[in-house]
């Protein structure tokens, strides 16, 4: 268990809709990560929260957003869904140094867009 | 700009033999190197981790890592190999110094064989 949770853990829902996915951090860690594994595209870097402020955008699509927390929880909110968006997201978390710190990643969520 | 490659897409070993699993990166200083194991329907767990210390790094469940640099390399090993390593196993390079996204490779699905 890597301290890193993540809800829900299986979502499954239409194309043209929205959903959000929550991640809480190990306690203590100020950055949180947004990664997506399609079998396409292996795992993905999305994008990069640090005590709240946005630290770094990947390859993340418009119609996807995300926020974290005062309480350094974090939300990725994916809105007009499309088949393709159909993956699994993970978060992961890390200390005070990114540059240095281990991330570490939740179970993650997987979405089925139909 | 920073990138991985994992050789093989598929190694398989017989149990109690040794693994290999190949990786080369590419970065444009001394990277932070990672290798990841996800196991079925699991999130990713952290091996080991190579920050420009000791260029041999031991991991978890008898895994190691050489840094080479002049091969530009971070192979994988295992003296023996049991039934529970069967899982897929991912070479990952830090982004950049100042932030902590990670570049996965695509990934190497080891079997091993009664």
């Amino acid at each position: 268990d890597s301290g890193v949770t993540q809800t829900p853990k299986h979502l499954i829902t239409a194309t043209g809709q929205r959903v959000t996915l929550r991640c809480s951090p190990r306690s203590g860690d100020l950055s949180v990560y947004w990664y997506q594994q399609s079998l396409d595209q292996g795992l993905q870097f999305l994008i990069q929260y640090y005590n709240g402020e946005e630290r770094a955008k990947g390859n993340i699509l418009e119609r996807f957003s995300a926020q974290q927390f005062p309480d350094l929880h974090s939300e990725l909110n994916l809105s007009s869904l499309e088949l393709g968006d159909s993956a699994l997201y993970f978060c992961a978390s890390s200390g005070t140094d990114p540059s240095t710190d281990t991330q570490y990643f939740g179970p993650g969520t997987r979405l089925t867009v139909l | 700009a920073q990138s991985v490659t994992q050789l093989d897409s598929h190694v398989s070993v017989s149990e109690g033999t040794p693994v290999l699993l190949r990786c080369n990166y590419s970065s444009s200083y001394s990277p932070s190197l990672f290798w990841y194991v996800q196991h079925p329907n699991k999130g990713l767990q952290l091996l080991l981790k190579y920050t420009s210390a000791a260029t041999l790094v031991k991991g978890i469940n008898g895994f190691e890592a050489e840094f080479k640099k002049s091969e530009t390399s971070f192979h994988l090993t295992k003296p023996s190999a049991h039934m529970s390593d069967a899982a897929e196993y991912f070479c990952v390079v830090s982004l950049s110094r100042s932030q902590g996204n990670l570049i996965f490779g695509k990934g190497t699905k080891l079997s091993v064989k009664p």
